[in-house]
């Protein structure tokens, strides 16, 4: 079966700070892979995704990045954290079979920038 | 736009009376609508979906969610709460022509002893 997993499961870092969030997949081949936020009493907003090694599509201009080293490996990284980057990441996996995949998520990051 | 609405942030239930959380989305194209569950801290894990095959799905827990689309709703139901259904729950759309998740705000079910 497959698996997601996510770390660190908390984080607290100061601003102007690095960050590296990893998410990695088991149990399966070539998944989409995504990084979603979701921040505090708000819904989930899409961040990047990739549908391949090295592939990754920005959703919306910010202070972070995404790379994808290996088939199953996602990392989110900022080289200088901000107060708003404070909130919750989530990967996600879908098998890619069309245009409405299931995507399941992982159990999250929580990240604090004080 | 292509949107879907959770028409309540907050729904409070006794154990063991119904559940219902609405949700409406933007009609085109066609959707595929999800159900997922977040309890506190943790990631998103997928109730129930609707891929245009029965209206009426069935899904983990209890749940069930019924597509409407001459009302463009897909509202989640439970018969009986339990205390462990305590926790924020997503409606999400995906449409055919983008194949992106597009998620409501969220409806906090509080359940009452």
């Amino acid at each position: 079966s497959q698996t997601i997993h996510q770390w660190p499961a908390t984080l607290v870092q100061p601003v102007g700070s690095p960050l590296s969030l990893e998410c990695t997949v088991e149990g399966t081949s070539n998944p989409n892979l995504y990084w979603y936020r979701q921040a505090a009493g708000r819904g989930l907003q899409l961040l990047f995704y990739s549908v391949g090694i090295g592939q990754i599509s920005s959703e919306v201009p910010q202070n972070l990045s995404a790379s994808r080293p290996q088939d199953r490996q996602f990392i989110l990284s900022s080289k200088k954290l901000l107060l708003s980057d404070s909130g919750f990441y989530l990967c996600a996996w879908s098998v890619p079979s069309g245009t409405t995949d299931t995507q399941y998520f992982g159990p999250g990051t929580r990240l604090t920038v004080l | 736009a292509q949107s879907v609405t959770q028409l309540d942030s907050h729904v409070s239930v006794s154990e063991g009376t119904p559940v219902l959380l609405r949700c409406n989305y933007s009609s085109s194209y066609s959707p595929s609508l999800f159900w997922y569950v977040q309890h506190p801290n943790k990631g998103l894990q997928l109730l129930l979906k609707y891929t245009s095959a029965a209206t009426l799905v069935k899904g983990i827990n209890g749940f069930e969610a019924e597509f409407k689309k001459s009302e463009t709703s897909f509202h989640l139901t439970k018969p009986s709460a339990h205390m462990s259904d305590a926790a924020e729950y997503f409606c999400v759309v995906t449409y055919s022509n983008t194949g992106k998740l597009i998620f409501g705000q969220g409806t906090t079910l509080q359940v009452k002893p």
